[in-house]
């Protein structure tokens, strides 16, 4: 089955600076490459998303590039924010059953 | 954009009880819904999908007849733990898709059950 390694698990920043998470994946087939947001105790939040036919989106400060030579995508927060703290998880989507395979995660936490 | 609702949101059982989770999608109408567990500081892991109308599929290593999933509509799916044992303590999270040819995935707030 499809598999995706997210890196790094932990991440931590000073407030204002740029975070990157990475993710690398095997399978060709895949065509969507969504990135979520979980707080504590939360389901996950649906911040950005990106199909194969882009390289790369733009939402305010979050960015997501994807490079389908290389098979990896990634995550860009700049200008972070304290309220950005949370785990980060991407995705893998493409198959005609919809399901995704999820990262391990990435605990990113702003310090004020 | 997309709401998807949990109920409840927490469920505190014994050991041998049945639990029922219901997910409905708000505003839209669900094609297809999606079932995970997540455990502590773990990722989020398919347990099974539903189309509304036709029975679940499940993934390998989940147990259909101690997880049983109804989507009897296009807005509401639910998931039944049957005799619930401890180990069956986790984070519940359901998703929805819309129509034909939606890939993205709404999800829920999730339900945590803690099986005493």
């Amino acid at each position: 089955g499809e598999n995706v390694e997210q890196h790094p698990s932990t991440l931590s920043v000073q407030e204002g600076d740029s975070a990157v998470i990475k993710c690398t994946y095997s399978d060709s087939a895949s065509n969507y490459f969504p990135w979520y947001k979980q707080e504590l105790g939360k389901g996950p939040q649906l911040i950005i998303d990106i199909r194969s036919n882009v390289g790369e989106k733009k939402d305010q400060r979050i960015a997501v590039t994807l490079n389908k030579t290389a098979k990896h995508f990634s995550l860009h927060i700049t200008e972070t924010q304290p309220e950005d703290s949370a785990v980060y998880f991407c995705a893998l989507g493409g198959g005609s059953n919809y399901k995704l395979t999820f990262g391990k995660g990435t605990l990113l936490t702003v310090n004020p | 954009g997309a709401v998807v609702s949990q109920h409840p949101s927490w469920v505190i059982c014994k050991s041998g009880t049945s639990v029922k989770i219901e997910c409905r999608s708000l505003d839209f109408q669900a094609t297809t819904m999606f079932w995970y567990r997540q455990f502590p500081k773990q990722s989020l892991m398919l347990m099974a999908t539903s189309n509304e109308g036709s029975k679940a599929t499940y993934e390998q290593g989940v147990e259909k007849d101690k997880f049983l999933i109804n989507h009897a509509s296009l807005t509401l799916s639910t998931l039944t733990v049957t005799s619930a044992h401890p180990e069956d303590s986790s984070f519940y999270i359901c998703s929805a898709r819309g129509g034909l040819g939606d890939v993205e995935q709404f999800f829920g707030p999730g339900t945590r059950l803690t099986v005493l």
